[in-house]
């Protein structure tokens, strides 16, 4: 199947501070780009749909100011999450959908904790 | 609000034996329907996707459609202690939309 990279897997950072998490789509152009969040032993949260070159949509309650998402190419969608606080710890998951079969293909994600 | 509907479990399966996975989805004009495995920790893998009606085989992978009752479901013939997971359904709408999941544990 198709190849999507996500970076970091794993990043700690100091409450306070900003985190950029990368999703890349290695073999194909991914048009549309999805973030989500999944707290342990919880079901997969959308948080917004990345479009290439056009503003997110975010999904309710997700604030569009904390969670600052930008799909510059059709290959890169980034997540930038600003002044983490300990409760924005949570493993976070970008995939993109394929054109071919209009399915997604997921990152591997990236476990964020927040001290 | 457009749903895709699955039994949370787990559902237990002794190994060796068919696993089956069922989903609901809301939305008749659903034209793309796919099934995901998560281990724990891990992001979700596409594992089967289907678009028409009937049965879709992938080795121990069976994935059946049926539009008419909105069902979609998934089949693994001689399960293995390794196919224990949690197995999404989803469905493509402007967005793709998942259930929550159905975990699945493999007696050995």
């Amino acid at each position: 199947g198709a190849v999507v990279s996500q970076h970091p897997s794993r990043v700690i950072c100091k409450s306070g501070t900003s985190v950029k998490i990368e999703c890349r789509s290695l073999d194909f152009q991914a048009t549309t780009m999805f973030w989500y969040r999944q707290f342990p032993k919880q079901s997969l949260m959308l948080m917004a749909t990345s479009n290439e070159g056009s503003k997110a949509t975010y999904e309710q309650g997700v604030e569009k100011d904390k969670f600052l998402i930008n799909h510059a190419s059709l290959t890169l969608s980034t997540l930038t999450v600003t002044s983490a606080h300990p409760e924005d710890s949570s493993f976070y998951i970008c995939s993109a959908r394929d054109p071919l079969i209009q399915g997604a293909f997921f990152g591997q994600g990236t476990r964020l904790t927040v001290v | 609000q457009k749903e895709v509907e699955q039994n949370s479990g787990p559902l237990s399966v002794p190994e060796g034996a068919i696993a089956s996975l069922n989903c609901t989805y809301s939305d008749r004009g659903s034209q793309s329907f796919f099934w995901y495995r998560q281990y724990s920790g891990k992001s979700p893998e596409l594992i089967m996707f289907i678009y028409s009606n009937g049965d879709k085989e992938d080795g121990r992978f069976t994935a059946q459609l049926n539009k008419a009752s909105q069902y979609v479901s998934l089949l693994i013939r001689d399960s293995q202690p390794s196919d224990s997971a949690t197995y999404l359904c989803a469905v493509k709408d402007d967005k793709i939309i998942f259930g929550k999941g159905t975990r699945l544990h493999i007696l050995p």
